[in-house]
């Protein structure tokens, strides 16, 4: 089944202790990217990546990392959280090429930073 | 990115035809308008894209008038399942597009 996978789905941590979010595509898509969604905000894009070790800073990559050592993972890093990073997290990625105005978006991993 | 407007919210009833207008009067020539759906907790969902005239899918219509500075999504027959936030984007029809999300319209379907 073509999908999109995020771990974990709920994370509860403390200020400054790292984490890291995994994403996973099968589909062979070449543009992945990040975004969070915060109530009354929508979704803002983080960090996006056209292809393997090629990325770029989406409108608020402040407090973030990402790396794309391979086509199909796309971690979100997050060196020192801090409690207004607490959200809920989306990864989504995209044929890039082609009819690839559909992006496929995981099912979200929401994150609580005490 | 041309700003869209939508409305933030709407009501209905299970049955009805449902249509979400979507305001985009600075629409490049070269932007698509595309729209997607999301459920509470989910990743949003691709619905339909179109660049003029009327679209149709499985799932819904998506009617563009000549001038293209707004669009209409179209939603037949709706049942409870689709209460959602129905977001309009607008952008090149590319998939290195940046996605920029407004608040969307969150439609209610009540029975």
């Amino acid at each position: 089944e073509a999908q999109v996978t995020q771990n974990p789905r709920y994370l509860i941590t403390v200020t400054g202790k790292k984490l890291t979010v995994t994403c996973s595509q099968n589909m062979n898509h070449e543009y992945m990217s990040w975004y969070r969604q915060d109530p009354g905000l929508g979704l803002r894009q983080i960090y996006y990546s056209m292809n393997v070790e090629v990325t770029d800073k989406g409108d608020v990559p402040e407090g973030y990392k990402v790396s794309r050592k391979e086509k199909r993972n796309f971690p979100l890093i997050l060196e020192s959280p801090s409690p207004n990073q607490t959200s809920l997290y989306f990864c989504a990625s995209s044929p890039g090429t082609g009819e690839a105005y559909e992006q496929y978006f995981g099912p979200g991993t929401r994150l609580t930073v005490t | 990115l041309a700003k869209t407007t939508q409305p933030i919210s709407m009501d209905s009833y299970e049955g009805q035809e449902v249509n979400i207008t979507c305001s985009h009067n600075n629409i490049a020539t070269n932007d698509y308008i595309t729209w997607y759906q999301q459920f509470p907790s989910q990743g949003p969902r691709f619905i339909i894209q179109g660049y003029k005239t009327k679209v149709t899918n499985e799932v819904a219509s998506l009617f563009i008038p000549a001038d293209r500075k707004s669009s209409t999504l179209s939603l037949p027959r709706v049942s409870l399942s689709d209460t959602a936030v129905y977001y309009c984007l607008v952008g090149e029809n590319t998939g290195f597009q940046k996605l920029v999300f407004g608040t969307g319209t969150r439609l209610l379907v009540s029975p």
